[in-house]
C-alpha cells in the first residue's frame, strides 16, 4: 500500500514568492493534516481536513496561506507571499480517523521549503 | 492549554546501552498518547499507542510506559542500535475533538 506521497521534497524560494505543495493521502483516510515542523521541535498543527471540510484551521496564517482539498483526496497548501520565516518542513498526514484510530497519523517525507 | 513536554532534549548513549525518554502530559480528557520515531529528513513514523487501560506496550526493543493517574509516559529502548538514532516524538490525543498535541521531541544518537 502506498504511503503519503508529498512533492516537492525541496524548494528554494525568494521572499515574497508564491510557493505551493501537493499531498496524495493514504487511499481511504478522511483526515488530512498539515503540520509545520522547525528545527529541533514538534510539529505544529497548520491545518485539519475531514473529507473537503476544514474543521481545523484556528493556527493557519490566513493572511498569506491557503490549503485546499477538491474531492476529499489530494490537498494543497499554498504561501503567498513566502517570508524568511516560513523556512521550515511542511509535513502531510493522513488517518483513518475515529475510535482507536484517533491520533495514528501517517506522515508523508515532508517538504523543505528554504526562503532567501 | 493542553501541553505535552519531553526530556531530556537530547541524549547521546554508546551503541548496545539501554535509554529512557520521558513525556509528561496536561491532555485533558485523554484518549490516547503515541509515540513516534523520526529519523532526520523523514516524517515520524508511530512506534506505539497507549491507552488509558495500557500501562506497559512494547514493540520489539521499544517498551512504552503509561501512568494516567500522574500523565506520565517513558520510552525504554532496550540494546541501542546505531538505527535507533533519531527523534523520539511523544503525541497525546484528547478525548472527544480528537485534537492532537506534540511535544518537541528528544533527539537520540547513538554512538559506535
Amino acid at each position: 500500500e502506498a504511503g503519503v506521497v508529498q512533492s516537492p521534497r525541496y524548494k528554494i524560494i525568494e521572499k515574497k514568492q508564491p510557493v505551493a505543495f501537493w499531498c496524495n493521502p493514504i487511499s481511504g483516510h478522511n483526515t488530512l493534516y498539515w503540520y509545520l515542523q522547525n528545527l529541533g521541535q514538534g510539529p505544529e498543527l497548520l491545518i485539519r481536513y475531514e473529507n473537503e471540510e476544514a474543521v481545523d484551521d484556528s493556527q493557519l496564517p490566513k493572511d498569506r496561506f491557503s490549503a485546499e482539498r477538491l474531492k476529499g483526496v489530494d490537498s494543497t497548501l499554498k504561501i503567498q507571499p513566502a517570508e524568511l520565516g516560513d523556512s521550515a518542513v511542511y509535513l502531510c498526514a493522513s488517518s483513518p480517523g475515529g475510535g482507536i484510530g484517533a491520533g495514528e497519523l501517517f506522515f508523508g517525507e515532508g517538504s523543505r521549503l528554504t526562503v532567501l | 492549554k493542553n501541553q505535552v513536554e519531553q526530556s531530556p532534549q537530547s541524549l547521546i548513549i554508546l551503541e548496545g546501552k539501554n535509554c529512557t525518554l520521558q513525556c509528561n502530559y496536561t491532555v485533558s480528557p485523554f484518549s490516547n498518547l503515541r509515540w513516534y520515531k523520526q529519523d532526520t529528513g523523514r516524517g515520524p513514523v508511530s512506534l506505539t499507542i497507549m491507552t488509558f487501560s495500557e500501562n506497559t506496550k512494547s514493540n520489539g526493543r521499544y517498551t512504552a510506559t503509561l501512568d494516567a493517574d500522574t500523565k506520565q509516559s517513558s520510552l525504554h529502548i532496550t540494546a541501542s542500535q546505531l538505527s535507533d538514532s533519531a527523534s523520539y516524538i511523544c503525541v497525546v490525543t484528547e478525548f472527544g475533538n480528537e485534537k492532537l498535541t506534540f511535544g518537541t521531541g528528544t533527539r537520540l544518537t547513538i554512538i559506535p
